[in-house]
């Protein structure tokens, strides 16, 4: 089975830390993808790979950056946390031979911003 | 916005079939409708897609209308462990940045 692993379950930040959150996929996909997701709100995508060092940004880049120097290993920055950035983060994976929606999500992180 | 219409929540009896309504009038020709499920404080699951035919397997069937405007995921024996979020996407292989998860089914099975 594909295997999407992300570091942390939970993980509780003060204001402007710098955090990073961590994705490793284990199938050699080409493609990664980080999305938050917040009650009544769906997930909404934040950046996406096509490749290694290739970043694209989804509906909602602002206060995030990505970082893709190995091809199984996708992390998403926040490079000062803020409040408004305390949610759950899933990262994803799937190959460029799979129709866009065959993804395989990791279990997510859950972070507070305190 | 999303480019399907759930209904925002369900209830279904334990071992009896949940049929859940996706309603995406405006698919493209060379979109796919894949449904995944949450459970709660986990990542989404892929359950099952299709392009125009009918689809089953071991987790669920998938009927999609002629016209491709509706599908319907039918969980046959609805167990507690199915309570979930479920969501509906339309995608093609080429616009990852349009891959949109909406609000999704929460399916409440019951006792």
């Amino acid at each position: 089975d594909v295997k999407v692993t992300q570091s942390s379950r939970y993980l509780v930040k003060r204001t402007g830390e710098k955090v990073f959150l961590e994705c490793v996929q284990d199938m050699d996909h080409e493609n990664m993808f980080w999305y938050r997701q917040d009650p009544g709100l769906g997930l909404r995508l934040i950046y996406f790979s096509y490749d290694v060092k290739m970043k694209e940004k989804g509906d909602i880049p602002e206060g995030y950056s990505v970082s893709r120097e190995k091809k199984e290993r996708f992390s998403l920055i926040l490079e000062s946390a803020s409040t408004n950035q305390t949610s759950m983060y899933l990262c994803a994976s799937t190959t460029t031979s799979t129709w866009a929606g065959g993804y395989t999500f990791g279990s997510g992180t859950r972070l507070t911003v305190v | 916005d999303a480019k399907t219409t759930q209904p925002t929540s369900m209830d279904c009896a334990e071992g009896r079939a949940a049929n859940l309504p996706c309603n995406h009038s405006t698919i493209s020709g060379n979109e796919y409708v894949y449904w995944y499920r949450q459970i709660h404080s986990q990542g989404p699951q892929y359950i099952i897609h299709g392009l125009k035919n009918n689809e089953t397997n071991e987790m669920a069937s998938l009927i999609i209308t002629e016209d491709r405007k509706s599908s319907t995921l039918i969980l046959p024996h609805a167990t507690l462990r199915d309570t979930a979020v479920y969501y509906c996407i339309v995608a093609s292989g080429t616009s990852y940045d349009k891959v949109i998860f909406g609000p999704g089914t929460s399916l409440s099975v019951i006792p």
